[in-house]
């Protein structure tokens, strides 16, 4: 079936650090969203691309949709605290399902 | 507020014995769905509906089961509860089915099976 890999599992940054995490697929996505989970929280919509080689901006964070629409990233300029977390992209499997990536935790150190 | 409410937030419970975790949004969605999240593996769709009555697997249903008799509530069953299935466990809804909208989830329930 299909599978969205992201990485990286883990990343510990010093706060003020850029992070990135990134979702790759071995086929074509519709399109994907990116969600953030506080630890101990539920996972909150951050934004949903759909166009092939898309990018947007949200302050600091910015999403990139790939030419192939195979593969997505998120970045964060200049970490904060407030950026811990787990980022997970998400996208179509058919019609009604759904497929996340495994995630990334972000833990930034102060 | 809108909202997706999920009970209970914490279970603990022995094998076998049947349980229910409820979930109730009140956006009037026509989506529901889910999943249950292990560390290393991410968030993995159980089941979801598109619309009352029409319900489907998603990849990992073994074990579980669910209905949708009314918009607003998508229940998850477990008949016979196994300690592989303790997990952190998400309900999600989102107002259509075409795969472009976004879900809200719940705060999550810990079911712990001992």
């Amino acid at each position: 079936g299909q599978q969205v890999m992201q990485i990286p599992q883990y990343q510990h940054v010093q706060e003020g650090e850029d992070f990135t995490t990134y979702c790759n697929s071995s086929t074509t996505l519709s399109n994907i969203q990116w969600y953030k989970q506080r630890p101990g929280g539920h996972p909150v919509f951050l934004i949903q691309l759909v166009k092939s080689g898309e990018v947007k901006k949200q302050k600091r964070l910015t999403f990139q949709f790939g030419e192939a629409k195979k593969n997505s990233s998120l970045h964060i300029t200049a970490t904060q605290t407030t950026d811990v977390g787990t980022y997970s992209c998400r996208s179509t499997s058919g019609t009604y399902k759904y497929i996340f990536g495994t995630g990334t935790r972000l833990k930034v150190l102060a | 507020e809108a909202q997706v409410t999920q009970n209970p937030r914490y279970l603990i419970t022995v094998t076998g014995k049947k349980l229910t975790v409820t979930c109730s949004q009140n956006m009037n969605h026509e989506y529901m769905s889910w999943y249950r999240q292990d560390p290393g593996l991410g968030l993995r769709q159980i089941y979801y509906s598109m619309n009352v009555e029409v319900t489907d697997k998603g990849d990992v249903p073994e074990g579980y089961k669910v209905s949708r008799k009314e918009k607003r509530n998508f229940p998850l069953i477990l008949e016979s509860p196994s300690p592989n299935q303790t997990s952190l466990y998400f309900c999600a809804s989102s107002t259509g089915t075409a795969g472009n909208t976004e879900a809200f989830f719940g705060q999550g329930t810990r079911l712990t099976v001992v």
